[in-house]
């Protein structure tokens, strides 16, 4: 059965703390993903990866930075956390192969509070 | 505007009816199409792709309109388990399976 793991399911921390969240997918996928969720608006993505060590800005980048050293895990990192980073967060994994391309797997997701 | 736009709902259906909704989405340059569902504080999961001819999976049927640039999802002999929220999800063409996403349609199935 597939598997994307988070880290941790809620975390609460202080406004201008450095933040980890951590993901790990033992379908050895090549494409790996962070998106937040926020009523209203949906999924966004943060950042992807399609490689170890390789990583590109998705829509909504800014405040973020990821960190991809092994194929199963990937990082999201907020280096200064803000209340407007308050969200779902979510990590999603995927086969590069025709026909898989689309479907991604999702983590559980963290629901991470800035105070 | 945002690239993909989804009545938020709810829609409260009864047990065993019918029950249809729309998405459409901006840019004309979008490839491909599909429907996750997603369970109240779970994660997204992928339903179904959406083909251009239309296609039924089970009591499932979504089509594709290009021309107007919208994708639909119907859902016959509605089940308690079908409450969910359809997220329309479409994609540009690349090589990493970059997905964009609606911010969801909520069914509500009573009994």
């Amino acid at each position: 059965d597939v598997k994307v793991t988070q880290s941790s399911r809620y975390l609460v921390k202080r406004t201008g703390e450095k933040v980890f969240l951590e993901c790990v997918q033992d379908m050895d996928h090549e494409n790996m993903f962070w998106y937040r969720q926020d009523p209203g608006l949906g999924l966004r993505l943060i950042y992807f990866s399609y490689d170890v060590k390789m990583k590109e800005k998705g829509d909504i980048p800014e405040g973020y930075s990821v960190s991809r050293e092994k194929k199963e895990r990937f990082s999201l990192i907020l280096e200064s956390a803000s209340t407007n980073q308050t969200s779902m967060y979510l990590c999603a994994s995927s086969f590069t192969a025709s026909g898989a391309l689309y479907e991604q797997y999702f983590g559980p997701g963290t629901r991470l509070t800035v105070t | 505007r945002k690239e993909v736009e989804q009545d938020p709902g709810p829609f409260n259906v009864p047990e065993g009816a019918t029950v249809a909704f729309n998405c459409t989405y901006s840019n004309s340059a979008s490839q491909s199409f599909f429907w996750y569902r997603q369970d109240c504080r779970k994660e997204p999961k992928l339903l179904m792709s959406v083909y251009s001819s239309g296609n039924e999976d089970g009591r499932f049927t979504a089509q594709l309109n290009r021309a107007s640039q919208y994708i639909s999802l119907l859902i016959r002999d509605s089940k308690l388990s079908d409450s969910a929220t359809y997220l329309c999800v479409v994609t540009l063409s690349d090589s990493w399976g970059k997905l964009q996403f609606g911010a969801g349609t909520q069914v509500v199935v009573t009994p």
